[in-house]
């Protein structure tokens, strides 16, 4: 069974700290994975995606890292900001798909809080 | 660019009341669109798939529908609620084709209470 576990499921630090999610997964045939960042009432919004033969993948302060090997993924968040306050989700997507579905697997995301 | 309008934000609804939801996308032709269900503390489920007009794919046997009258409109309806159908509904769209390549792009969901 595909599976997408994240850890922690929360996390508070105070604003300018660094931080770093943890995603580990078990979705096979492996294609891509997506972290999405999802503000509270809205809906996810894509920050990177990385496919097998990528390792690492920037988006200004966020920073996603992928060990096919291990089937883990981490995202950094750098300078962390109050609007980084947020669910961040890991979305692993698997190939061989046909005919308009997806197969992505979600995990149930961290909830980051940034204080003051 | 496109966007996308998913309403009402927020919705009350009493056990064995009608449900309709609606999503329009803008800015794009022949999207892939989807409805998920997020509950508390669990990842997002795939509800409902459609390829085009008229084309839907049900991923989990439930007491809810999905209908594609036009393009770019995607309704979700049930005929009675049911307690367990609380939840937070998505839409979302990706391109024609492009399922695993491009990222999915969502509304900003539905709140729905059933009382």
């Amino acid at each position: 069974k595909n599976q997408v576990e994240q850890s922690p499921q929360s996390l508070i630090i105070l604003e300018g700290k660094n931080c770093t999610l943890q995603c580990n997964y078990t979705v096979s045939p492996f294609s891509n994975l997506r972290w999405y960042k999802q503000d509270t009432g809205r809906g996810p919004v894509s920050l990177t995606i990385m496919t097998f033969s990528e390792n690492t993948k920037s988006n200004g302060r966020y920073t996603a890292t992928l060990d096919a090997d291990t089937k883990q993924s981490s995202l950094h968040i750098t300078a962390s900001q109050l609007s980084d306050s947020a669910s961040y989700i890991c979305v692993v997507s698997a190939s061989g798909v046909t005919g308009g579905g997806n197969k992505l697997t979600f995990g149930t995301g961290t909830q980051l809080k940034v204080e003051l | 660019s496109q966007t996308i309008h998913q309403w009402p934000a927020t919705l009350v609804q009493p056990v064995g009341s009608p449900l309709s939801l609606e999503c329009t996308v803008e800015g794009t032709s022949n999207p892939n669109l989807y409805w998920y269900r997020q509950a508390a503390g669990r990842g997002l489920q795939l509800l409902f798939y459609s390829v085009g007009i008229g084309q839907i794919s049900s991923e989990v046997p439930q007491n809810l529908s999905a209908s594609r009258p036009q393009d770019r409109q995607f309704i979700l309806s049930s005929k009675k609620l049911l307690l367990s159908d609380s939840g937070f509904y998505l839409c979302a769209w990706t391109e024609e084709g492009r399922e695993r390549g491009s990222p999915l792009h969502f509304g900003n969901g539905t709140r729905l209470t059933v009382t």
